[in-house]
């Protein structure tokens, strides 16, 4: 069965350019997570959705990152303008259901790995 | 309150030893606390969880020893093996208002020596 797929694995941009992650979630969950994993803060939520509707936006570092899922079988992870600070492995992951009383476990791609220069 | 604190930050274990992590929390609305096994250049992925009504739970080699009153939990990999060298993260997930949002800790890098 696949995963969750993440495109591109390697991103190398200049700073001031946008970048753009992508993330296709395993078929039939309904919640989706972005984390970003740097060595100085850990694995960090950025936003999660539920049924294509983001729940909680909290985790969003600041106005220029933003992100989108336009159906369930697709979501974008936007920065615009990139700085080196954001350079990070960006992760997305599913579950079937979100919640709390749900034991569901979150199912990680194998992640972004962005520099920004 | 939102913390997840783990230690120690790197373990070295011989093979056939026990390597232990251990995770602490504040939060009493946490409610369920995965540990997620992560590899180089892969994503982390789910490795056992326990709910806190719950004491202790095994899976293999693989147990996490639960203590609600002092707010703490800890993974035990028994008989440990070069091939379980990985980081590996607690996490707690948030209450009823949280949704499905996990608090990680900040991993451990395990190396089991040979």
């Amino acid at each position: 069965d696949a995963g969750v797929i993440q495109s591109p694995r390697h991103e190398v941009t200049e700073m001031g350019q946008e970048v753009t992650l992508r993330c296709k979630p395993i078929s039939g969950h309904n919640s989706l997570f972005w984390y970003r994993q740097t060595m100085m803060r850990g694995l960090e939520l950025l936003i999660y959705f539920n049924n294509n509707v983001p729940i909680d936006d909290s985790g969003m570092p600041e106005d220029r990152f933003s992100a989108k899922m336009p159906n369930a079988s697709f979501s974008t992870l936007k920065i615009q303008p990139s700085e080196p600070r954001d350079s990070a492995v960006y992760f997305c992951a599913s579950s079937l259901e979100a919640g709390s009383g749900s034991n569901q476990p979150q199912h990680f791609g194998d992640g972004t790995r962005l520099s920004i220069l | 309150q939102q913390q997840v604190k783990q230690s120690p930050q790197s373990l070295i274990v011989q093979k056939g030893g026990i390597s232990i992590i251990n995770c602490a929390y504040e939060n009493t609305a946490f409610d369920y606390f995965p540990w997620y096994q992560q590899f180089p250049g892969k994503g982390p992925a789910l490795l056992i969880a326990i709910r806190p009504d719950v004491s202790e739970k095994k899976e293999g080699r693989f147990t996490i020893s639960f203590n609600k009153s002092a707010k703490q939990f800890s993974l035990h990999i028994m008989d440990s093996q070069p091939g379980d060298s990985a980081t590996y993260f607690c996490a707690a997930r948030g209450g009823y208002n949280q949704g499905g949002k996990l608090i990680f800790g900040q991993g451990t890098e395990l190396s089991v020596k040979p």
